[in-house]
């Protein structure tokens, strides 16, 4: 079924691990974008990107690395974690210039426990 | 960082009950979506409302635009346990970027 990939689905990790979370969409999308969900906080904005070879920082990006080398694939590195990084992480996808009606196709999340 | 603030956080009904919940921010944005997102789901896009004032019904759901378009409304009539979850609104702002809500939070009790 086409859509937006992650893996994994849940992540235990103790502080100073550094791992990768990954995301992986068949849509074509140029558009993809990292979000970190937190009760009562709703979803911030990690990083996104525009294409390939394209990133650029969101709302809350210390911390965190990301790359895009392929149209398919954005990856989001943890460098070395910590306990607030503890979240549920979300990617999501877009044609670029679509949102405004389309919307975001998002992944089924990653939980991320940090220890 | 565009904020949008949602009211009630958590609802609780009957089924059958009528409830709506609200999408408030001081930004101006040129579109706001809908989404729903179910436990161990993503957010799911359930609309998008684009003119200022415009209203689209979904079935049982109603969703409102404000005039100034800063601010929407979800209705939702005779509330069924299937739309249990949490609500979130989220503004367009440039050409891609999306400012989400804080959610509501809808349980309907059978």
């Amino acid at each position: 079924n086409a859509g937006v990939t992650q893996t994994p689905k849940f992540q235990v990790l103790k502080t100073g691990q550094s791992m990768t979370l990954q995301c992986a969409q068949d849509m074509n999308h140029e558009y993809m974008s990292w979000y970190r969900q937190d009760p009562g906080m709703g979803l911030r904005l990690i990083h996104y990107s525009v294409g390939a070879g394209i990133t650029d920082q969101g709302e809350v990006p210390n911390g965190y690395n990301v790359s895009r080398s392929t149209t398919e694939d954005f990856p989001l590195r943890l460098l070395s974690a910590a306990p607030s990084q503890t979240s549920v992480y979300f990617c999501a996808s877009s044609e670029t210039d679509r949102v405004f009606i389309y919307g975001y196709t998002f992944g089924s999340g990653t939980r991320l426990t940090v220890v | 960082t565009q904020l949008l603030e949602q009211s009630p956080q958590f609802l609780s009904i009957q089924e059958g009950e009528n409830l709506t919940v609200y999408c408030n921010s001081s930004s101006v944005f040129s579109s706001l979506q809908w989404y729903r997102q179910e436990p161990g789901e993503g957010p799911v896009l359930l609309v998008t409302v684009v003119t200022g004032g415009e209203v689209k019904k979904l079935k049982r759901l109603t969703f409102q635009f404000g005039d100034a378009r800063k601010d929407s409304s979800l209705h939702i009539t005779a509330a069924q346990p299937g739309d249990t979850g949490l609500y979130l609104c989220a503004g367009v702002a440039g050409a891609n970027n999306l400012f989400f809500g804080t959610g509501t939070r809808l349980t309907v009790i059978p």
